[in-house]
């Protein structure tokens, strides 16, 4: 199957800095990749839709000015968690579809201490 | 308005024994159904997916699940339980109006436990 891939897998920073987390489809183009939040023992949570070439879409409740979504290529898309705080400490997934599937990174661990 | 509601937040079995994971959907269209499993700190795997073909669908590890129009029912099942089954397991509805991609609902998942 098609292959997402997420980086980094986890990530420790510091309160006040910024972190960036990247998706990229490896063997597919994906106009569309999602990004999700995961809390412990919870499902996920639909953060964002990325848009390439195009302003990201964001669900209710979630600060796009706090998480930046930038859809540069057909390839990848980033999300960076800007001025971190540890409440933004979660489970981040990114998801591309190869229509009707959907194909999911390995996720990213990001702690804020 | 689209919906999953996934019956048990935990089942727990023994090693040889069925499993069965219990899921509802609730669709204003006729909608794709997938089953995903979470090993933890893991991403999604896919298991299987029903996308308006064969009501019965066969996934990988064994697994299968039965779409119900009916019922609005897509539960999980397989014969006899591994103790590498033991994860997460997410019951997931995309409508198919969504086009050219799928924005997807995710019920709330059940964790299975495995027991020797």
């Amino acid at each position: 199957g098609a292959v997402v891939s997420q980086h980094p897998s986890w990530v420790i920073c510091k309160s006040g800095t910024s972190v960036k987390i990247e998706c990229r489809s490896l063997d597919f183009q994906a106009t569309t990749m999602f990004w999700y939040r995961q809390f412990p023992k919870q499902s996920l949570m639909l953060m964002a839709t990325s848009n390439e070439g195009s302003k990201a879409t964001y669900e209710q409740g979630v600060e796009k000015d706090k998480f930046l979504i930038n859809h540069a290529s057909l390839t990848l898309s980033t999300l960076t968690v800007t001025s971190a705080h540890p409440e933004d400490s979660s489970f981040y997934i990114c998801s591309a579809t190869l229509v009707p599937e959907a194909f999911f990174g390995q996720g990213t661990r990001l702690t804020v201490v | 308005a689209q919906s999953v509601t996934q019956l048990d937040s935990h089942v727990s079995v023994s090693e040889g024994t069925p499993v069965l994971l219990r899921c509802n959907y609730s669709s204003s269209y006729s909608p794709s159904l997938f089953w995903y499993v979470q090993h933890p700190n893991k991403g999604l795997q896919l298991l299987l997916k029903y996308t308006s073909a064969a009501t019965l669908v066969k996934g990988i590890n064994g697994f299968e699940a039965e779409f119900k129009k009916s019922e609005t029912s897509f539960h999980l099942t397989k014969p006899s339980a591994h103790m590498s089954d033991a994860a997460e397991y997410f019951c997931v509805v995309s409508p198919s109006f969504s086009g050219g991609y799928n924005k997807l609902i995710f019920g709330a998942g059940t964790r299975l436990a495995v027991h020797p």
